[in-house]
């Protein structure tokens, strides 16, 4: 059965670059799509994207077009998400999640998620 | 993007008694070709991910216990939990996977 481990706790200041990883065990990941969602410390779900590893095409949500970038190495079965110019509103906890998809005429439709990672707590502070 | 609006925020439940959580979404997420609705639903524990439950707004996730279910079509979706025990608590979330960006409700926190 699958895991996702994700990398640990960070803590880091406005401005700089975080990057998370997410790597599969006991399974593999290529054919699946890998979504990232985060939640802020007492707040809902946000999902910021996701990337299909067979295919090499990520998706990223508008709110966050322009300063994530999603990647996957199938060689190691690690998804990585990358998030620049941090703001405070940055916290939160980060998870990678596995899920199916739908591919129309090359239209890439995520579904549901049906296996989560432990999540990564990131802390954005001065 | 579609807004997914979960009521209530909060329910509180008695042992064994019946749960509803209702979900409403902006558009409809009835795909017609398929006749599929685009929808899952999701329950987390404190200091957990995560967990689907039921997706296409009615399929049971393997493993989940069957007092959970899922129901509606187009915009209106309910979850079910028959007979609530100690260990649903938690808050539950409802999703859309009709069209990018996914979307959450808010989250309805079900208590004992």
């Amino acid at each position: 059965q699958v895991q996702l481990v994700q990398s640990g706790a960070e803590l880091k200041k406005p401005g700089s670059s975080l990057k998370v990883s997410c790597k599969a065990s006991g399974g593999t990941f290529r054919r699946y799509a890998i979504s990232w969602v985060r939640q802020a410390p007492g707040q809902g779900l946000e999902w910021m994207g996701g990337i299909i590893p067979i295919l090499r095409r990520p998706k990223y949500a508008r709110k966050f077009q322009g300063r994530v970038t999603f990647s996957a190495d199938e060689s190691t079965s690690t998804a990585y998400m990358e998030l620049s110019s941090l703001r405070s509103e940055d916290t939160a906890v980060y998870y990678c999640a596995r899920g199916d998809y739908g591919d129309y005429g090359g239209n890439i439709y995520y579904y549901n998620m049906d296996v989560w990672g432990n999540g990564t707590t990131v802390t954005v502070s001065s | 993007d579609i807004v997914m609006t979960q009521s209530p925020d909060s329910l509180p439940v008695s042992l064994g008694e019946r749960a509803t959580i209702n979900c409403k979404s902006s558009q409809s997420i009835l795909y017609n070709s398929n006749n599929k609705n685009y929808l899952a639903w999701y329950q987390q524990k404190p200091g957990q991910p995560p967990k689907v439950l039921i997706y296409w707004a009615s399929t049971r996730e393997s493993g989940v216990p069957d007092r959970f279910s899922g129901s509606g079509s187009g915009t209106d979706f309910t979850l079910t939990i028959s007979r609530v025990q100690a260990e649903d608590v938690g808050t539950y979330y409802c999703q859309q996977y009709y069209g990018a960006p996914l979307t959450f409700g808010g989250g309805t926190k079900v208590e004992i």
